[in-house]
């Protein structure tokens, strides 16, 4: 079976601050890792997703993550935060390879407040 | 291009009472997912179509939801009779399939409060 844990309920920063949001996930077969963003009273938006190749992901509105196979690990990070990207963060994962049916298992969340 | 629908966006029954949602998933994806989202948790798969067969429900609350994808396209989620616990935002998805899973757009959600 797969999990995700997303090591921070709530992450307070103040607004032009860097802030990472951690991701860790467990499974016993390769994973497709995806991050979403959502707003209140909103649908979930795909911030970024890792499939293959280079395990360092740019997404859009400047956050970017990194793929740690060793650690099993998906941090998000952004540089410079804006008051606009206080929301919740989901880290997600799709187990890869037959007998797997795209389902997303996604982790707890996590509460990013930017504050001025 | 239009994304995806669901409605109603909020809704509010006493317990035992019984409540469907309807979703709308964009045009020509074959994959249709439902997930429920209690607060303060992720969200969790309900069930999975593809086209109208169902691909996953296995936690899907048989005794008390169901959900139907008649000719494929849209989907009724419904819950009866419910409880408490049901209270959440239910989340519709759609992809053009299985194969691109990793490409699920979501609807708004409804949020449904059961008291």
């Amino acid at each position: 079976a797969q999990s995700v844990t997303q090591l921070d309920s709530q992450v307070p920063v103040f607004e032009e601050a860097p802030v990472e949001l951690r991701c860790n996930y467990s499974s016993s077969v390769s994973v497709y890792l995806f991050w979403y963003v959502q707003y209140p009273n909103q649908g979930l938006q795909l911030l970024l997703k890792y499939l293959s190749g280079s395990t360092l992901v740019k997404g859009i509105n400047g956050f970017e993550a990194e793929f740690n196979k060793s650690q099993t690990s998906f941090h998000l990070r952004k540089p410079s935060v804006h008051i606009s990207d206080t929301a919740e963060y989901f880290c997600a994962v799709i187990p890869v390879g037959s007998g797997n049916t795209g389902k997303l298992i996604f982790g707890q969340g996590t509460t990013l407040q930017v504050k001025p | 291009e239009a994304g995806v629908a669901q409605s109603p966006r909020y809704k509010i029954i006493e317990k035992r009472q019984s409540v469907a949602f309807w979703c709308n998933p964009i045009s020509g994806h074959a994959t249709l997912y439902w997930y429920q989202q209690i607060l303060g948790q992720g969200p969790k798969l309900l069930i999975q179509f593809q086209n109208n067969g169902v691909v996953d429900d296995s936690q899907l609350p048989k005794d008390r939801f169901s959900a139907e994808r008649l000719k494929g396209v849209d989907s009724t989620l419904k819950i009866q009779p419910a409880k408490l616990e049901d209270s959440a935002v239910y989340l519709c998805a759609s992809s053009f399939g299985t194969a691109r899973s990793y490409e699920q757009y979501f609807g708004p959600g409804t949020r449904l409060t059961v008291t």
